[in-house]
């Protein structure tokens, strides 16, 4: 089975400051890796997602993750936050499974980022 | 592009009454899946398919059946609503391989 834990339920930050929301997971199988960001009142948007490849994936509006598979990690992080910024984010894994496998994904408990002017 | 489709965006239900939770796909997507979303538990898996014809459950399916007649629409009905049942719920669907999930915009249920 796998797991993951977000261990920020809530940041606050200022506005320009670096912030890094952490996700740690646990799976005895290789996993693809995603961050979801929420906005109030709206669905999930995929902001970022690690398949393969470079540890360092980048997402167009300044958010970068990079997968750590020593420590099971998949911090997210951008150097300077905007007001905008505001929003609840999810950490999910998923199992890279094969065939018509399912690929059950897996949410963390959300990371609620308050930026503050 | 429509993506995920959700209806209604809003329901209020009497306990013990049944409703069906709409979710409809444009993108010829394999895979569907319904999660509900509650405060601080982030969002589990009640229901999923692989495919017309086949459905599985998820991490939380009491209370919940679906149906997958066709590739596009992935219907979540509740049988007699509870109040544990309020929640927010949203469809995804991805297509195979390692393509990421896509997510409806919800649906929030209240149930009195």
């Amino acid at each position: 089975a796998q797991s993951v834990t977000q261990l920020d339920s809530q940041v606050p930050v200022f506005e320009e400051a670096p912030v890094e929301l952490r996700c740690n997971y646990s799976s005895s199988v290789s996993v693809y890796l995603f961050w979801y960001v929420q906005y109030p009142n709206q669905g999930l948007q995929l902001l970022l997602k690690y398949l393969s490849g470079s540890t360092l994936v980048e997402s167009i509006n300044g958010f970068e993750a990079e997968f750590n598979k020593s420590q099971t990690s998949f911090h997210l992080r951008k150097p300077s936050v905007h007001i905008s910024d505001t929003a609840e984010y999810f950490c999910a894994v998923r199992t890279n499974a094969g065939g018509t496998s399912y690929g059950k994904l897996t949410f963390g408990q959300g990371t609620i980022l308050t930026v503050h002017p | 592009n429509a993506g995920v489709t959700q209806t209604p965006k809003f329901q209020v239900l009497k306990t013990g009454q049944s409703m069906t939770l709409q979710c409809a796909q444009d993108m010829n997507h394999e895979y569907m899946s319904w999660y509900r979303q509650d405060p601080g538990m982030g969002l589990r898996l009640i229901h999923y398919s692989v495919g017309a014809g086949i459905t599985d459950q998820g991490e939380v399916p009491n209370g919940y059946n679906v149906s997958r007649s066709t590739t596009e629409d992935f219907p979540l009905r509740l049988l007699s609503a509870a109040p544990s049942q309020t929640s927010v719920y949203f469809c995804a669907s991805r297509g195979g391989g390692n393509q990421p999930q896509h997510f409806g915009d919800g649906t929030r249920l209240s149930i009195l």
